[in-house]
């Protein structure tokens, strides 16, 4: 069954730090990828996405993410966080072949301490 | 736009008792996914619609799940009888349509604690 995965549950570190965030998936036919962000309180809105050309997709707030076909990975990356960044950040892939399904990872819960 | 709204937006109920959630997609959007989230799971999708129909039910926990879309305004999602460990938030999302590189938009969810 297909599955995505994302390695960090938790993670917390300072302001002005460098954050990336592993996500992983199994399926192996082309794929379509998203990165949603979940404040506290809020509910799931797009971070970035990601559907064919240039692997390196730059989203809202700083945000970037690299696809890396040979890894299966889509890691999520901001080179300087703010407190505001405080999230649960959900890495989402849907295989093309699967219609409009989307999978999410488990989510990785980040905490920029100010 | 109101956004996809759900409601209610908090739900305490004993066990045994019937829940219905209700979502009410963007007006146009043809595709409509109810998703669970729980600490310990993440974010399960339990079933999508395509314009009104139901494609994928494979994530529905069992027979007590039950979710409809009687037309392409409003769904609902119905757990009888409720039980302690369907206590999760649940979100709504739609998309403009069947396709995969639609990017969707969620409902505030509708928070459920059954005692």
């Amino acid at each position: 069954a297909q599955s995505v995965s994302q390695h960090n549950h938790h993670v917390i570190l300072s302001e002005a730090a460098s954050l990336e965030l592993g996500c992983n998936y199994s399926y192996g036919g082309t794929v379509n990828l998203f990165w949603y962000v979940q404040y506290p309180g809020q509910h799931l809105q797009l971070l970035l996405k990601y559907f064919s050309g240039d692997p390196l997709v730059k989203g809202i707030k700083g945000f970037e993410a690299e696809f890396i076909k040979s890894k299966f990975s889509f890691n999520l990356r901001k080179p300087s966080v703010q407190w505001s960044d405080t999230a649960e950040y959900f890495c989402a892939v849907n295989p093309k072949a699967a219609g409009n399904k989307l999978t999410f990872g488990g989510g990785t819960r980040v905490l920029v301490k100010p | 736009d109101a956004g996809v709204i759900q409601s209610p937006r908090h739900e305490v109920t004993e066990m045994g008792q019937e829940v219905t959630l209700r979502c009410k997609p963007i007006s146009g959007h043809n595709s409509l996914f109810w998703y669970r989230q729980t600490m310990m799971r993440g974010l399960e999708l339990l079933i999508y619609f395509n314009n009104n129909v139901p494609i994928d039910d494979s994530g529905m926990p069992e027979d007590r799940f039950s979710a409809k879309m009687p037309n392409a305004s409003f769904s609902t999602l119905k757990i009888q009888p409720s039980e302690p460990r369907d206590s999760a938030v649940y979100f709504c999302a739609s998309t403009p349509g069947p396709s995969g590189a639609n990017v969707l938009t969620f409902g505030a969810g509708s928070r459920l604690t059954v005692l």
